[in-house]
């Protein structure tokens, strides 16, 4: 078993549908992150909960919501998406500035139609 | 500005040989780190290794090291031995500052190929 895990890995959603991403981490980290990646592109930070308090929002419209009901869990709300916002969305957790490692999970994969 | 580049796309090596994936960076800052990623097909990204800016030595890792020139601003991955399960992008990533978190900025990354 991974140490962060993501569910669904893939999703297929209309423009019109609300749904969430979930993740999980399973190694007592103090720090979770969303990250969308997009074909060609880098990796772009979304959002940053450090201690259960949401540290950083880069830019990210509404239609995205995060969610970090404790230092385990953290869910990406989606509703009302567009299909540029189809890509792979990863869920990342650390522990302290230490060397900063990031532990990724799988990703969730999202086509919208 | 691009805090990280990778010039080039993709990479081809032969089994066994060895590689060096080119990485450079920006920053104005005094205290950072430097971080490779590996992403298989199946999309997580795996911790290669990791080089603070005030380290002296070139870090290594097994069959990775990272040749770090401070003065230049580069940060090359070397793997040596390739192996066919190498196969995959590789993300070269900088951390910046000294926070209780780690946003790391990414570049574009690299296709490794290892062929037979």
């Amino acid at each position: 078993e991974t140490g962060v895990t993501q569910t669904p890995r893939h999703l297929v959603m209309g423009m019109t549908n609300k749904k969430s991403l979930k993740c999980e981490q399973h190694l007592g980290h103090n720090a979770m992150y969303w990250y969308k990646q997009s074909a060609k592109k880098p990796l772009e930070l979304m959002f940053v909960y450090s201690l259960e308090e949401r540290v950083e929002n880069n830019s990210v419209p509404s239609r995205f919501s995060p969610e970090c009901p404790n230092s385990s869990h953290l869910f990406l709300h989606l509703h009302t998406l567009q299909p540029e916002d189809s890509a792979l969305y990863l869920c990342a957790s650390s522990q302290g500035p230490l060397t900063g490692e990031l532990f990724f999970g799988e990703g969730s994969r999202l086509t919208v139609l | 500005a691009q805090k990280i580049t990778q010039t080039q796309p993709g990479m081809f090596v032969q089994e066994k040989e060895a590689v060096t994936l080119d990485c450079t960076y920006d920053t104005s800052d005094q205290s950072y780190g430097l971080f490779w990623y590996k992403q298989p097909s199946s999309g997580e990204m795996i911790f290669l290794i990791y080089q603070g800016s005030y380290d002296e030595q070139n870090a290594t890792e097994g069959r990775y090291s990272l040749n770090f020139q401070k003065a230049r601003k580069s940060a090359n991955l070397v793997i040596s031995a390739s192996q066919l399960g190498d196969s995959a992008m590789y993300f070269c990533a900088m951390r910046e500052g000294n926070s209780g978190y780690s946003t790391l900025t990414f570049g574009k990354g690299t296709m490794l190929l290892v062929s037979p």
